[in-house]
């Protein structure tokens, strides 16, 4: 079944340790997304890429970076976490056409946690 | 500023009646508007969706309803059923801005 996959599905990380959180589609989906979703909060955007070209939010912290490599696979750094960027990280895609408004695919998240 | 709202952070409702989950907007330039169902330990996925050229679509037991003056959709799943117990994530899109605002989520009891 084509899917978007995360890995791992939880991460522990320590103060400051740089982190890659990772993301792959099997849809062939021009877009990639990378959301931030703490506890009975709305989904964040931080980024997104429509192919190459990278989208970044106003309001993404500089703590944050992506690479898109190819099509298939996304990475999210977080280049040194703190005890506020504990959450729930969620990948999704999007075929970029809009007959349905950029209808999104999700993967099941991967969960971070910051001792 | 919150541009996509869900005033309503959980609704209870009985096996085969009717649920409504409301959601607001403030950005007229939002010209799409989508429904995400979320159970735990999993990724939203979509439900429905509306283009604001519309003011009804349906789905099965799904039918999403746009009010464009008073910036108002609704969700009405009749008849519910235990199984669409989860959070259900209101989104709206604008043109040509490749992504979605998300509303905070109901949380959906459908009680057997």
């Amino acid at each position: 079944d084509a899917m978007v996959i995360q890995n791992p599905r939880y991460q522990v990380t320590q103060f400051g340790k740089p982190v890659t959180l990772s993301c792959s589609q099997t849809l062939n989906h021009n877009v990639m997304y990378w959301y931030q979703q703490k506890s009975s909060q709305a989904p964040k955007l931080l980024f997104h890429y429509y192919d190459k070209d990278f989208n970044n939010e106003a309001d993404t912290p500089d703590n944050f970076q992506s690479r898109r490599p190819n099509t298939s696979f996304c990475f999210l750094d977080i280049r040194s976490p703190g005890l506020g960027d504990a959450a729930m990280y969620l990948c999704a895609t999007s075929s970029g056409v809009r007959d349905r408004g950029h209808e999104q695919y999700f993967g099941p998240g991967t969960r971070l946690t910051v001792t | 500023d919150q541009q996509v709202k869900q005033n309503s952070p959980s609704l209870s409702v009985q096996e085969g009646r009717i649920s409504i989950l409301n959601c607001d907007y403030t950005n007229s330039m939002f010209d799409y508007f989508l429904w995400y169902k979320k159970y735990p330990a999993e990724g939203p996925t979509f439900l429905i969706s509306i283009s604001s050229i519309k003011d009804k679509n349906e789905d099965g037991r799904f039918t999403v309803f746009l009010n464009k003056s008073a910036k108002h959709l609704s969700l009405h799943i009749v008849p519910s059923q235990p199984g669409d117990s989860a959070v259900y994530f209101c989104a709206a899109s604008a043109p040509n801005a490749g992504k979605s605002t998300f509303g905070d989520g109901t949380t959906l009891t459908v009680k057997p």
